[in-house]
């Protein structure tokens, strides 16, 4: 089967960093993407690996192991508005995202 | 600008009772999926759509249909609502399948089957 796995729930501090987690199985790799949900929101695009190393933007960079089926998302200089769900999303053979349930980030002063 | 959007964004229901929920985009983009979401898991792909005319099921598809009649638009019809339907719900559009093609979000319909 087809799985994706990262934490339920982290706290982290205000101007701290964070690295969020993200294991997988899935048929085939297109793919990973994270998204940010804010509580009664919309997922939004936050990144996409397809190649192995780290992608940055900004305070946010998302790094990609295809062989060990591992991805994580690093926030630096944590905001109050940071506060979220990060969702991470694998693109399998047949082109279809695979989500796991998302992390509940929370961001204590 | 170009937006996705959801109607109703809130919608009380009874067992038994048809439901139609409406997505609409201005992105002129060829997909089109819909999704559940509830507590303590992924979003699920319930349909999805790569153009019109063109409908296909996805993880969580039984109870529920599609249909593509233009570019904009992809309806999804709870034929016979049951309880295990209440759950908040997902459209999204894309440009194309594969790669890098982020998916843009409509901002959610919360349907409560009682």
């Amino acid at each position: 089967g087809q799985n994706i796995d990262q934490p339920t729930e982290m706290t982290a501090t205000e101007g701290a960093i964070v690295q969020i987690n993200c294991t997988y199985q899935t048929s085939g790799f297109n793919g990973l993407f994270w998204y940010q949900q804010h509580a009664g929101e919309a997922p939004t695009f936050l990144s996409y690996n397809v190649l192995d190393g780290l992608e940055e933007k900004g305070r946010f960079s998302s790094f990609l192991s295809r062989s060990k089926g591992y991805s994580y998302l690093l926030l630096k200089e944590l905001q109050m508005k940071d506060s979220a769900s990060y969702l991470c999303a694998v693109m399998d053979s047949n082109y279809q995202l695979i989500w796991g349930a998302g992390t509940k980030l929370i961001i204590k002063p | 600008d170009a937006e996705i959007t959801q109607s109703p964004r809130h919608k009380i229901t009874e067992t038994g009772r048809q439901v139609t929920l409406a997505c609409h985009q201005t992105w002129n983009h060829n997909n089109m999926f819909w999704y559940r979401q509830d507590l303590g898991h992924g979003l699920r792909l319930i349909h999805y759509s790569y153009g019109v005319q063109d409908t296909n099921k996805g993880e969580v598809s039984d109870g529920y249909s599609v249909s593509r009649s233009n570019t904009e638009d992809l309806p999804l019809t709870l034929e016979s609502a049951a309880s295990s339907q209440t759950s908040v719900y997902f459209c999204a559009s894309s440009e194309s399948a594969g790669g890098y093609n982020e998916q843009f979000f409509g901002p959610g319909t919360r349907l409560t089957v009682l």
